[in-house]
């Protein structure tokens, strides 16, 4: 069964700052991986995906993610944190191939950014 | 981009009452419709994958008579919350896939229920 650990739940960090985000998961073959954004009472904003390739993904509002096989980890990362980047956190395995790509969303991570 | 709606936004609603929450994709069709239930500040919980014109399947621990859902269209799924108890109060959210958009899921902005 595949798996998803964010093992920080809560994260501060000051403006412009930079900002890393774990996550790791268990999948028994090359998983899809996902990044989401959550403010408060809202839905999930898609940050960025990895399905294959280039192990650095690129998404928006300038973040990053690295897919590291051999540490079963996709940490999200971004070089200067600003206000607006205050929410919650989910990553996510899903399985590749059909079947609707059930996804498996981690914990979640806080992050509150201090002025 | 690829729009999720669901309607609606938010609800109150006795004790006893059904709720119907609607799942819409905008711009594409919907293959599969995937609805979770999200706790205050906890994770999202799969509860069931809805297939087009098929029965949907509902994970494990979830009630399919209290949960039913129904995807009648590529891009309409509706889930209705029977007989709502305190308990069932919690924020639901739904997703759209559609095999042509790289394995991508939607997500819609979230109903939220509130049962007195």
């Amino acid at each position: 069964a595949q798996s998803v650990t964010q093992p920080d739940i809560h994260i501060t960090v000051s403006e412009g700052a930079s900002l890393e985000l774990r996550c790791n998961y268990s999948y028994g073959a090359t998983p899809y991986l996902f990044w989401y954004v959550q403010s408060p009472g809202q839905g999930l904003q898609l940050l960025l995906k990895y399905f294959s390739g280039d192990t650095l993904v690129q998404g928006i509002k300038g973040f990053e993610a690295e897919f590291k096989r051999s540490q079963s980890s996709f940490n999200l990362r971004k070089p200067s944190v600003h206000w607006s980047d205050a929410a919650e956190y989910f990553c996510a395995v899903g399985a590749i191939g059909g079947g609707g790509n059930k996804l498996t969303f981690g914990t979640g991570t806080q992050l509150k950014v201090e002025l | 981009g690829a729009v999720v709606s669901q309607h609606p936004s938010w609800v109150i609603c006795k004790s006893g009452t059904s709720v119907k929450i609607e799942c819409r994709s905008l711009d594409f069709q919907a293959t599969t419709m995937f609805w979770y239930r999200q706790f205050p500040k906890q994770s999202l919980m799969l509860m069931a994958t809805s297939n087009e014109g098929s029965k949907a399947t509902y994970e494990q621990g979830v009630e399919k008579d209290k949960f039913l859902i129904n995807h009648a269209s590529l891009t309409l799924s509706t889930l209705t919350v029977t007989s709502a108890h305190p308990e069932d109060s919690s924020f639901y959210i739904c997703s759209a896939f559609s095999s042509g958009r790289s394995g991508e899921q939607f997500f819609g902005p979230g109903t939220r229920l509130t049962v007195l």
